[in-house]
């Protein structure tokens, strides 16, 4: 059964600093994995799609990347701004089954 | 293009009540979904349906039903509300990149 996990459950940066929020998953057989955003009482905004055969994937000042063997993804967010405080969740597709499974969340604040 | 709406935003039941929580997409999507988030726990997976006339269980499918009569809409029926069901409800749609609605807030007493 596939388990997603994302570290730190909570996050808390000054602006302008680069950070590095983690996704972890047990079953590294992968259709793709999505980074999503979450405002408080929002929906859930798609950031980034890394295909399993792709390493990364980048939109503006975000990067994101995929190693299946280690079963691990990263986002990456370059000088960082209060308007990027949010949740951050990544959610896995696991190959052969129809289902997004999602991680915990990181809550980012970014402080002016 | 509307994306995927879901109606209503607010709901507050009684247990024991029933009720519907629609969703619609505009996307032309085959793939469809529906999520409770509760504090804590993520977004959970109650049934999903990868084409009109099929659908099939999430994780957490218990006091849940669904059907896909049409491409664009996947309603969720509460059978009898229970203070557990409590919780902010999604929709989804597309497999590949997913798509979300802004979702339900219920509230069972």
């Amino acid at each position: 059964k596939q388990e997603v996990t994302q570290i730190p459950a909570a996050l808390s940066v000054p602006e302008g600093e680069n950070l590095v929020l983690n996704c972890s998953f047990t079953d590294s057989a992968i259709y793709n994995l999505q980074w999503f955003r979450q405002d408080p009482g929002k929906g859930l905004t798609s950031l980034l799609l890394i295909q399993s055969s792709q390493r990364e994937q980048t939109s503006g000042r975000l990067n994101a990347s995929l190693d299946k063997s280690s079963g691990r993804s990263t986002l990456y967010i370059a000088a960082s701004q209060p308007g990027d405080s949010a949740t951050y969740l990544c959610a896995v597709w696991t190959s052969g089954t129809y289902k997004y499974i999602f991680g915990t969340g990181t809550r980012l604040k970014v402080l002016a | 293009n509307a994306g995927v709406t879901q109606t209503p935003k607010f709901q507050v039941l009684k247990t024991g009540q029933s009720m519907t929580l629609q969703c619609a997409q505009d996307m032309n999507h085959e793939y469809m979904s529906w999520y409770r988030q509760d504090p804590g726990m993520g977004l959970r997976l109650i049934h999903y349906s990868v084409g009109a006339g099929i659908t099939d269980q999430g994780e957490v499918p218990n006091g849940y039903n669904v059907s896909r009569s049409t491409t664009e809409d996947f309603p969720l029926r509460l059978l009898s509300a229970a203070p557990s069901q409590t919780s902010v409800y999604f929709c989804a749609s597309g497999s590949d990149e997913q798509y979300f609605g802004p979702g339900t807030r219920l509230t069972v007493t």
